[in-house]
């Protein structure tokens, strides 16, 4: 069935510094894509999405392209702030279905 | 900004017994779900319902699960008879026509079985 990897957390960072966080896809057929963020005590917020090949979905400086020819749809942001810190969902949900695949998560800490 | 309520935030409850957990989606959404997520693992789909039917569910919404829209703004989640590995967080989650595959998510009630 489909499925989604991402990249083991925890991660931590400096205040200022390059983000990328890993998530990788299995399905079959064209899935939209998504990043998730749940920040402490909160539920999961839509951060960004992307419905096709080579679409870049975009939000409050943190963007991922989805990369069909790698099955792919890595997070990054040039310079995280201590607000940042959370953890990250990547998920796909695939044409027709209504169900949201998960990966595990990725905790990011962004220290000042 | 609208967002999804649920409530409680944490309920302890005793093996066998039911439980029904409640949410409030955006009022002019139609879509709605039940997400769970057991400590240290994925979060997994349950459960759709739109126009008052379900319809999707996963292998693990069993025939101990079942859900409801008992008037225009609730969304219900029982357990008829829990077992101790139903001790999760549950989310519920909705999305409006347009913005089907947009799910917006509460912020999830802890569900602990003794």
């Amino acid at each position: 069935g489909d499925s989604v990897t991402q990249m083991e957390g925890p991660v931590t960072l400096s205040e200022e510094a390059f983000l990328t966080i890993n998530c990788t896809y299995t399905a079959t057929g064209y899935p939209s894509l998504f990043w998730y963020v749940q920040y402490p005590g909160e539920g999961l917020q839509l951060l960004l999405k992307a419905t096709k090949a080579d679409d870049k979905g975009s939000n409050k400086g943190f963007e991922a392209t989805y990369r069909k020819e790698t099955t792919s749809f890595h997070l990054e942001k040039g310079s995280v702030q201590v607000s940042d810190s959370a953890v990250y969902f990547c998920a796909l949900i695939q044409g027709g279905s209504e169900k949201l695949v998960f990966g595990k998560g990725t905790k990011l800490t962004v220290n000042p | 900004e609208p967002e999804v309520t649920q409530t409680p935030s944490h309920q302890v409850t005793q093996m066998g017994q039911e439980v029904i957990l409640r949410c409030v989606p955006i009022s002019n959404h139609l879509y709605f779900y039940w997400y769970r997520q057991i400590l240290g693992q994925k979060v997994e789909f349950l459960v759709s319902f739109y126009n008052n039917e379900i319809s999707e569910k996963s292998e693990i919404f069993d025939d101990q699960f079942s859900v409801e829209r008992p008037d225009g703004s609730n969304f219900t989640l029982k357990i008829r008879s829990t077992k101790l590995e139903d001790s999760a967080m549950y989310f519920c989650a909705s999305s409006s026509r347009t913005g089907k595959n947009e799910q917006y998510f509460g912020p999830g009630t802890r569900l602990t079985v003794t």
